[in-house]
């Protein structure tokens, strides 16, 4: 199975702060990567897919880029509503796996 | 609007089976892979089933081969979770999830059914 690493796992940042989550995979999986928003006690929120495809309706302040092994999610002006834990996830092969999450706390 | 809707959870002994059921609305079901997503107490997603759209292919985590059973009923926008053998580490919110056009990454998720698996 193909292995996703997050990192960090929990970071801690301003609002208005550009922030970056990391993701790298256990061998390529092309740009078949997504980044979910969870958010305590909800389910899942879809934000990206394909590396760095915005879903409709995110805000643009949310970006992906990568390809290959190492991708990243990029908050480029954190806001409140930003407090949550995020995954990414691969699709390359029929055994779906995530990333362990990394969890954006506002100081 | 797309809802999945789970039910079916509960607590159950150890060796015990459950069916989760996941009523769908707002899409063409019998057009989307459906899945099946959990996530342990305080622990991060892990994926447990996907079934196609299209020729009903099944694809299984290691962990939950040969006791676990997705289907999906295309005349009652239903999608089920047979879950039999269950452990203490089957102890999680089952969410369903609907595949995103041709991708295999999940537009929208249900709210969750909750199974306790405990003596």
């Amino acid at each position: 199975d193909i292995q996703m690493t997050q990192s960090p796992s929990t970071l801690s940042a301003s609002v208005g702060d550009r922030v970056t989550i990391t993701c790298r995979a256990s061998q390529s999986i092309g740009s078949w990567l997504a980044w979910y928003q969870q958010k305590p006690g909800k389910a899942p929120k879809f934000l990206i897919y394909k590396a760095s495809s915005l879903e409709s309706g995110v805000p643009s302040r949310f970006s992906g880029s990568g390809s290959g092994t190492e991708f990243t999610l990029t908050i480029s002006s954190l806001q409140p509503d930003d407090l949550a834990t995020y995954y990414c996830q691969q699709y390359n092969s029929y055994s779906w796996t995530f990333g362990q999450g990394t969890k954006v706390e506002i100081k | 609007e797309v809802q999945l809707l789970e039910s079916g959870g509960g607590l159950v002994q150890p060796g015990g089976s459950l069916r989760l059921s996941c009523a769908a609305s707002g899409f063409t079901f019998n057009n989307y892979g459906l899945s099946w997503v959990r996530q342990a107490p305080g622990k991060g997603l892990e994926w447990v089933s996907t079934i196609s759209g299209s020729d009903e292919s099944t694809f299984y985590a290691d962990s939950v081969k040969g006791r676990f059973t997705i289907s999906r009923d295309n005349s009652k926008n239903t999608l089920y979770l047979q879950v039999n053998s269950l452990r203490a580490e089957d102890t999680a919110v089952y969410y369903c999830a609907k595949s995103y056009s041709s991708n295999w990454c999940f537009d929208h998720w249900g709210q969750g059914t909750q199974v306790t698996v405990s003596s």
